[in-house]
């Protein structure tokens, strides 16, 4: 499995933009890069995934370098109810388990 | 409506009982998981199914018993051989190809 190196903690005022960084140089050429999000006191929820080209849905946009060795996640509006553990996780087809890292800890502030 | 649901939300047990946790979905999915967290840590992979009357050891299988006898349902049992029960356990299940995982809202087991 990919390694990813996630900041512990990141804080963001309400309405502002956030980026979360992650590292995975490890990254296998077919996994693709998942990034879930953990509520507090609930199952994860996924945000969104891609292999190389940016991507954008309804919940926030994911940019991945070229050289595949790191992804940003970024939420354009960062309201309350996004703050939550950011997981990052390389995966490398629909059936193989996703391998949790301790993720990142989003505060927003109002 | 199409989900995962685990029950119950909340379970205790005295030290030495064995315990079943329950998750089911409807989802038609092939894949179900088996995860434990304790507070402050990511999630840890416990057993996972990839289809009915199969199923692999996670990185934490020690202590735990699972059966896939029907697509919908994958429980999990936590034998007294499992040194710290006490945890939060998650279950999620996947279709074919990359797609999402769903997860339940968990069960948090508390052995007294």
């Amino acid at each position: 499995d990919a390694k990813t190196t996630q900041p512990n903690s990141m804080e963001s005022n309400e309405e502002e933009p956030v980026h979360l960084p992650c590292n995975h140089s490890t990254i296998s050429g077919t996994d693709y890069i998942h990034w879930y999000r953990q509520l507090p006191s609930q199952g994860p929820e996924y945000v969104i995934h891609g292999l190389t080209s940016n991507v954008n849905n309804r919940m926030a946009s994911l940019a991945i370098a070229e050289d595949r060795k790191s992804s940003t996640l970024i939420l354009h509006r960062a309201t309350l109810r996004d703050a939550a553990v950011y997981y990052c996780i390389p995966r490398n087809s629909g059936n193989t388990p996703l391998v949790f890292g301790k993720g990142t800890r989003l505060s927003v502030i109002a | 409506d199409g989900g995962i649901t685990q029950s119950p939300k909340y379970l205790f047990r005295k030290e030495g009982q064995n315990v079943t946790l329950s998750c089911e979905q409807n989802l038609n999915h092939d894949a179900m998981y088996w995860y434990r967290q304790d507070p402050g840590q990511g999630l840890r992979l416990i057993y996972y199914s990839q289809i009915v009357n199969d199923f692999q050891k996670g990185d934490i299988a020690e202590g735990y018993s699972v059966s896939r006898e029907k697509k919908e349902s994958f429980p999990l049992t936590v034998t007294s051989a499992q040194k710290n029960p006490t945890a939060f356990y998650l279950c999620a299940s996947s279709r074919q190809g990359i797609t999402e995982a769903f997860f339940g809202q968990g069960t948090r087991l508390t052995v007294v």
